[in-house]
């Protein structure tokens, strides 16, 4: 059974500049979650799409904006770039429907913003 | 704050010895999870332990919950080089939001 699948592995972009990454989930899965962890810290809940519905959010700016398709992938876009956006952004999946149910995670997409 | 915070932030032990990382939380819990990540890569599942559950083992590892204190630790017994990555507790908070603390690093030295 494939895994969580994201791309790309890594992104470079400048400041001010929009970047879009994606994660496909395990097959059957329909929440998916998606987490950004800057260097030294921990990972940080940005969002928590189900059944193509956004369920909830972390503490993030609106420039951090997402959406979840009809075949339970989804999309993580950030708009107008910071240099402190760059992080290891991981995407998980799970069953679906609740947070207690076991995440499964992606290797990550590495953004580097110049 | 974070819903769970881990203790210590670091941990350097000799292969063969015991690893224990402490876990703490603030809100009531239905479950308790437990990651790992390998540096710079995603993170893998280790183990759930329920919140009516006091301890639970798989393979080498050993987790307990105290829900009185609010607080778990897991126990990793006759560690390898291999078990040199960083550890994560993770839980719910009331608000819907999935916390991670900070994690413990742990590295082995062979």
């Amino acid at each position: 059974e494939a895994g969580v699948t994201q791309s790309p592995t890594h992104l470079i972009k400048t400041r001010g500049q929009q970047a879009t990454l994606r994660c496909s989930p395990i097959s059957g899965h329909t929440s998916v979650y998606w987490y950004q962890q800057a260097l030294g810290l921990g990972l940080q809940f940005l969002l928590w799409y189900d059944e193509g519905e956004e369920r909830n959010r972390g503490n993030f700016p609106p420039r951090f904006s997402g959406r979840q398709f009809p075949n339970y992938s989804s999309e993580l876009n950030v708009n107008a770039l910071e240099l402190e956006d760059s992080a290891l952004y991981l995407c998980a999946s799970s069953l679906g429907g609740s947070l207690w149910d076991e995440q499964f995670f992606g290797p990550g997409t590495r953004l580097t913003v110049l | 704050s974070q819903q769970g915070e881990e203790d210590p932030q670091a941990l350097s032990i000799q292969e063969g010895e015991n690893a224990t990382m402490n876990c703490s939380y603030k809100t009531s819990i239905n479950n308790l999870q437990w990651y790992r990540q390998n540096s710079g890569r995603g993170l893998v599942h280790l183990i759930l332990i329920r919140s009516n559950e006091r301890e639970k083992h798989s393979g080498r590892l050993r987790v307990t919950l105290d829900t009185s204190k609010k607080s778990s630790s897991l126990l990793i017994t006759a560690s390898r080089a291999a078990d040199t990555a960083s550890y994560f507790c993770a839980t719910p908070n009331t608000g819907n939001q999935f916390y991670f603390g900070t994690g413990t690093s742990l590295t082995v030295i062979p």
